[in-house]
């Protein structure tokens, strides 16, 4: 089955810096990949999501890039704000697994102001 | 106006109780599923429905028995409840299979 590996697993960033979450991921038929961000209590939201017939998409202050020969992609939030912190979660599926989300282990992104 | 909602957002029980938790949606998407989360926020996809049809069955005790009796109704029964099964559990819905999942506020369920 798919297996999505996250880094780092906990990121701190000072205010209007940036910051990029990577991804990897093992089955070479993935095709989409979403990002989800999880605030304390709170449900995973969608933020982005990116599919394999796109390299780069990009929605305001975050963008998520694809690599599909090396199997990575990445996240990159600009000009974080302190309502950026959450935990954030990459995730990928293909058709063979049913569309199954296989998810990473999550990165805990703290915005220092 | 939820879109996603499961009730009870609390389930406080002693082990070995049997308990369900309830999932609806008002978004009209065909495909519906189960998330567990544990205690280091590791998400795992346990069952998903699609127009009623289980389509994916992850390797969960058959403690777990989901029913969906429309595609707008998912819910979650669990009999002998153990110690391990203390987690959050998350229903959500996609319009079809691969695309964008809504997920609902989740169920914390905590064993004595």
């Amino acid at each position: 089955g798919e297996n999505v590996e996250q880094h780092p697993s906990t990121l701190s960033v000072q205010e209007g810096d940036s910051a990029v979450i990577k991804c990897t991921y093992s089955d070479s038929a993935s095709n989409y990949f979403p990002w989800y961000k999880q605030e304390l209590g709170k449900r995973p939201q969608l933020i982005i999501d990116i599919r394999s017939n796109v390299g780069e998409k990009k929605d305001q202050r975050i963008a998520v890039t694809l690599n599909k020969t090396a199997k990575h992609f990445s996240l990159h939030i600009t000009e974080t704000q302190p309502e950026d912190s959450a935990v954030y979660f990459c995730a990928a599926s293909h058709q063979a697994g049913d569309y199954k989300l296989s998810f990473g282990a999550g990165t805990t992104v703290t915005v220092r102001a | 106006d939820t879109a996603v909602s499961q009730t009870p957002k609390y389930l406080v029980t002693q082990m070995g109780n049997d308990k369900s938790i309830k999932c609806e949606q008002n978004l009209g998407h065909d495909t519906m599923y189960w998330y567990k989360q544990d205690s280091k926020k590791f998400l795992k996809i346990m069952f998903s429905y699609n127009n009623k049809e289980l389509i994916i069955n992850e390797t969960v005790p058959n403690r777990f028995s989901p029913k969906s009796p429309d595609k707008a109704h998912l819910n979650l029964h669990i009999n002998s409840l153990e110690l391990g099964d203390s987690a959050v559990y998350f229903c959500a819905s996609s319009r079809q299979r691969n695309q964008p999942q809504h997920f609902g506020d989740g169920t914390r369920l905590s064993i004595l």
